[in-house]
């Protein structure tokens, strides 16, 4: 067990609505994902973040923000949500060594926007 | 787009048999890391291969690779059923952050007993 928590686990809400997921994590890790997971798509990188307050865009940052205040917490905000945001999204965080970082994984949260 | 594609898309094998799947990426690399998923469940990380390896062996786990065809391939001996589950292969980027992890579509692996 990494110590990852994702909540909510589930959430349905409606076109237009912002949408906050969290992921918090009790190793005290520098590096922190967020990704989404599509059948077709498999996982594709929303944004990262390689410490307090520094975040990075990934691959389909569009349409998501990211904060981190705190080591521990990595928060993912729809900021309207769309149909299109249907997914099952995963906070990951990376642990370290050298050149190499390999990533544990949060056991998801199901969005469904309606 | 995606750093990493593994191929077959699915693969449905008896058990015992041995499963192949693969994986192409586009930019230089520092490691390539392959990940299992269970059903429903988050990724596990399986193996870690470094750029200037070729091959690594953990268990049942074989992995190459090769970085003049940026390609690497994960074979699974002597299959199992609890070994179906999808895998992704995980690339970084060496020309820029070790960190930032991106992933492939995955392989479904289907072992019937």
């Amino acid at each position: 067990d990494a110590g990852i928590t994702q909540s909510p686990r589930h959430k349905v809400t409606e076109t237009g609505t912002p949408v906050t997921l969290r992921c918090h994590q009790t190793e005290n890790h520098r590096y922190m994902y967020w990704y989404r997971q599509d059948p077709g798509h498999g996982l594709r990188l929303i944004h990262y973040s390689y410490g307090v307050k520094d975040t990075d865009k990934g691959e389909v940052s569009d349409g998501y923000s990211v904060s981190r205040s705190k080591t521990e917490d990595f928060l993912l905000t729809l900021e309207s949500a769309t149909s299109s945001q249907t997914s099952v999204y995963f906070c990951a965080i990376g642990r370290g060594r050298g050149l190499s970082t390999e990533a544990f994984f949060g056991q998801g949260t199901r969005l469904t926007v309606v | 787009s995606q750093q990493g594609e593994e191929d077959p898309q699915a693969l449905s094998i008896q058990e015992g048999e041995n499963a192949t799947m693969n994986c192409s990426y586009k930019t230089s690399i520092n490691n390539l890391q392959w990940y299992r998923q269970n059903s429903g469940r988050g990724l596990v990380h399986l193996i870690l291969i470094r750029s200037n390896e070729r091959e690594k062996h953990s268990g049942r786990l074989r992995v190459t690779l090769d970085t003049s065809k940026k390609s690497s391939s994960l074979l699974i001996t002597a299959s199992r059923a609890a070994d179906t589950a999808s895998y992704f292969c995980a690339t970084d980027d060496s020309g820029g952050s070790n960190y930032k992890l991106t992933f492939g579509k995955g392989t479904l692996l289907t072992v019937n007993p």
